[in-house]
């Protein structure tokens, strides 16, 4: 099994700021990783597959890198609509989700 | 606009087995490339996927679920469906139906349900 960890587990940050998320795979999965925002009660929103492709319709302040083992999410200037929790996915073998981030106002 | 929606009880007996049914519009269920599956999140916890199947009827399920889990497609009336047998408290969980895009060997999730909140109980 490929295991997914992310780091931080918690970030706390202000509107305005910018935001790096880390997701560190236990093999390489090339570039098959994708993240999700969560917000609460709510289904997960893809932002970013194939490690730095954006979804349709989603803003240009996410931002994704990386390959193999290590790969970033970054949110370039913190809007208040982006508190959130964040998932990274690997798809190289089956499907494993990191454990998230939750992205809190400081 | 695909829109998924998941519908089933939300409370099932321990030792029963949890069905829950997905229906898609918006875009059919026998499309190329997409794979429909069933992930499911823990209260207060991560992700989890359960499995996926696709049109043609070729299956994939979690390793560590394998034995409990049947996902089945009725392209008649374009909907997914997720069978979970032998259920306890373990199993309780929001379940979310998803459509997956296929890219090389696996997907990623860009259509989801709004969840079925799954509680095991007696």
């Amino acid at each position: 099994d490929i295991q997914m960890t992310q780091s931080p587990s918690t970030l706390s940050a202000s509107v305005g700021d910018r935001v790096t998320i880390t997701c560190r795979a236990s093999q390489s999965i090339s570039v098959w990783l994708a993240w999700y925002q969560q917000k609460a009660g709510k289904a997960p929103k893809l932002l970013i597959y194939r490690a730095s492709t954006l979804q349709s319709g989603v803003p240009s302040r996410f931002s994704g890198s990386g390959s193999g083992i290590e790969f970033t999410l970054t949110i370039s200037s913190l809007q208040p609509d982006d508190f959130a929790t964040y998932y990274c996915q690997q798809y190289n073998s089956y499907s494993t989700f990191g454990g998230g981030t939750k992205v809190e106002i400081k | 606009q695909v829109q998924l929606q998941e519908s089933g009880p939300g409370l099932v007996k321990p030792s029963q087995t949890l069905s829950l049914t997905c229906s898609v519009s918006g875009g059919s269920i026998s499309s190329v490339g997409h794979y429909w599956s069933w992930i499911r999140q823990h209260p207060g916890k991560g992700l989890e996927w359960i499995g996926y199947m696709y049109f043609s009827g070729s299956t994939s399920y979690n390793p560590s679920l394998k034995s409990r889990v049947t996902v089945s497609i009725d392209t008649s009336k374009n909907q997914f469906s997720l069978k979970l047998n032998s259920v306890t408290a373990a199993d309780t969980a929001v379940y979310y139906c998803a459509r997956g895009t296929r890219q090389w060997l696996g997907d990623y999730y860009d259509y989801w349900g709004q969840g079925n909140l799954v509680t095991v109980s007696s």
